[in-house]
C-alpha cells in the first residue's frame, strides 16, 4: 500500500518558537494532502486541505497565519506552527490522497503523526 | 450535537469474542463510510470502506451500514489481542473530500 511519512515523529519546543512538520508520500504522487489535529480522547479534526501549487484551504476556526502550510511538490507538504503556545500541543497527522479522477472517496493514506509538546 | 457520535469505550473483551463497534450520525449527506484502526501514537489505517446500505465483509471484519437509521457498525469475529487499538468511524458527504471522524472506541482484547 501507499506509504506516507512524517518528520519529526516527536518534537518538544519552547513557547514562542516555530516548528515545521514534514509530510511525504513515499511511493506515490499526491495532488491533495490534508492536515489533522488530534487531542487526547478526541477525534481527528481537519485543519486544512492542501493542493499542490495552490494555497491551502483552512477549516473554520483554524488560523492560517499561525499554521502555515506549503505544498510545493506532489510528494511533500509542510505544516509550520508559528509562535507555538502550550495549547498547540497535540498530535498532528497528515494524509495524502491518491487521486484517481473519481473525486469523492479517493482513499487517504495517513502518516504516523507528529507529537508536538510546547513547554 | 456532533455530526458523528461514537462511544469512546474502553471496551474489553476476551480473545475469540465477537466485537461490535457502532457509530451514529446526523448528517444525511454522508454517503461514504469508513472504519479506521489506530494503534497508540500512530496514524489511522483504513480497514473498511463502503458506500451503500448493507453488509460488507473482509476476512474477520464486517462493516454494516443502515442509512435509514443513520447507523453504522463494525463487527470483528474471533477477536485477537493484536486487534487491540482504537477504532474510528469516518464519513464523507457526497461531493466533498472532507472526512468527518468519530471520537474512536478503544478496544482491548484480553488473551
Amino acid at each position: 500500500g501507499a506509504v506516507v511519512s512524517q518528520h519529526p515523529s516527536r518534537v518538544i519546543c519552547k513557547s514562542g518558537t516555530s516548528v515545521k512538520i514534514e509530510c511525504r508520500s513515499l511511493d506515490f504522487q499526491a495532488t491533495t494532502m490534508f492536515w489533522y489535529r488530534q487531542f487526547p480522547k478526541q477525534s481527528l479534526m481537519l485543519m486544512a486541505t492542501s493542493n499542490e501549487g495552490s494555497k491551502a484551504t483552512y477549516e473554520q476556526g483554524v488560523e492560517k497565519d499561525k499554521f502555515l502550510i506549503n505544498h510545493a511538490s506532489l510528494t511533500l507538504s509542510t505544516l509550520t506552527v508559528t509562535s507555538a503556545h502550550p495549547e498547540d500541543s497535540s498530535f498532528y497527522i497528515c494524509s495524502a490522497q491518491v487521486t484517481s479522477g473519481g473525486g469523492v472517496g479517493d482513499e487517504q493514506f495517513f502518516g504516523p503523526g507528529t507529537r508536538l509538546t510546547v513547554l | 450535537q456532533k455530526e458523528v457520535e461514537q462511544d469512546p469505550g474502553p471496551l474489553s473483551v476476551p480473545e475469540g469474542a465477537i466485537v461490535s463497534l457502532n457509530c451514529t450520525y446526523s448528517n444525511s449527506a454522508f454517503q461514504y463510510f469508513m472504519w479506521y484502526r489506530q494503534y497508540s501514537r500512530k496514524g489511522p489505517e483504513l480497514l473498511m470502506y463502503t458506500y451503500s446500505s448493507g453488509n460488507k465483509e473482509d476476512g474477520r471484519f464486517t462493516a454494516q451500514v443502515d442509512k435509514s437509521s443513520k447507523y453504522i457498525s463494525l463487527f470483528i469475529r474471533d477477536s485477537q489481542p493484536s486487534d487491540s487499538a482504537t477504532y474510528l468511524c469516518a464519513m464523507i458527504a457526497g461531493g466533498y473530500q472532507k472526512v468527518t471522524f468519530g471520537t474512536g472506541t478503544k478496544l482491548q482484547v484480553i488473551p
